[in-house]
């Protein structure tokens, strides 16, 4: 049961272009979302999160949009650079879950120069 | 940000022998760390939970006997893959964090390779 879906597993995208990845979520307690990005054969690094009390939440070029009704998020990255191309895995958490991460298939971006 | 160091960052053994992977948080004390397997192309799926001084969280269809975690002090915790066999090859990462809802830093994995 995949209760965090990333249904895109690869995005090409132009430099200077923005890049929007997404991510859905079918556990209703899931009440904060994270976006990491990973390089082969390295451990995921944190990007940016937000809290389900939220709809947007803006870091630099990355900007994170929640829609709870839709049970949907996406990450936004603008504009995009050679050097953002990786895997980004989408990962959601609840308060009672102890901060256990469930994590998307993740999606790979490449950044066309 | 955190620093999370994994060794060794790659181990190939034969099957039927324990491999010892350690986690480390270098520059923070961690009250949780976690233990996560990626296989190839595939999500992180959550292992185990670790806390300092208490029995590990294992998931559920994680065999506890075969993935043995000990997390012995707030700077290390160490997964043991007993009786290893090549469906056991994967990547493993670690992640730690030291407050509640505070964010994961993941460590840079270790591959295990079992022929």
């Amino acid at each position: 049961d995949q209760q965090v879906k990333q249904n895109s597993p690869s995005l090409s995208v132009q430099e200077g272009r923005i890049s929007i990845l997404n991510c859905d979520y079918t556990n209703s307690m899931f009440d904060y979302f994270l976006w990491y990005k990973k390089y082969p054969a390295e451990g995921p690094t944190f990007l940016i999160s937000i809290s389900s009390i939220k709809d947007k939440n803006e870091d630099g070029r990355f900007t994170v949009f929640l829609n709870k009704s839709a049970k949907h998020l996406s990450l936004h990255i603008v504009p995009s650079q050679p050097g953002d191309s990786a895997v980004y895995f989408c990962a959601a958490t609840w308060i009672q879950g102890a901060q256990k991460l469930v994590f998307g298939q993740g999606t790979r971006l490449t950044i066309n120069p | 940000g955190a620093v999370v160091s994994q060794h060794p960052s790659w181990v190939i053994c034969k099957s039927g022998t324990s491999v010892k992977i350690e986690c480390r948080s270098l520059d923070f004390q961690a009250t949780t760390m976690f233990w996560y397997r990626q296989f190839p192309k595939q999500s992180l799926m959550l292992m185990a939970t670790s806390n300092e001084g208490s029995k590990a969280t294992y998931e559920q269809g994680v065999e506890k006997d075969k993935f043995l975690i000990n997390h012995a002090s707030l700077t290390l915790s160490t997964l043991t893959v007993t009786s290893a066999h090549p469906e056991d090859s994967s990547f493993y990462i670690c992640s730690a964090t030291a407050v509640i809802r505070e964010t994961q830093y993941f460590g840079p994995g270790t591959r295990l390779l079992v022929l």
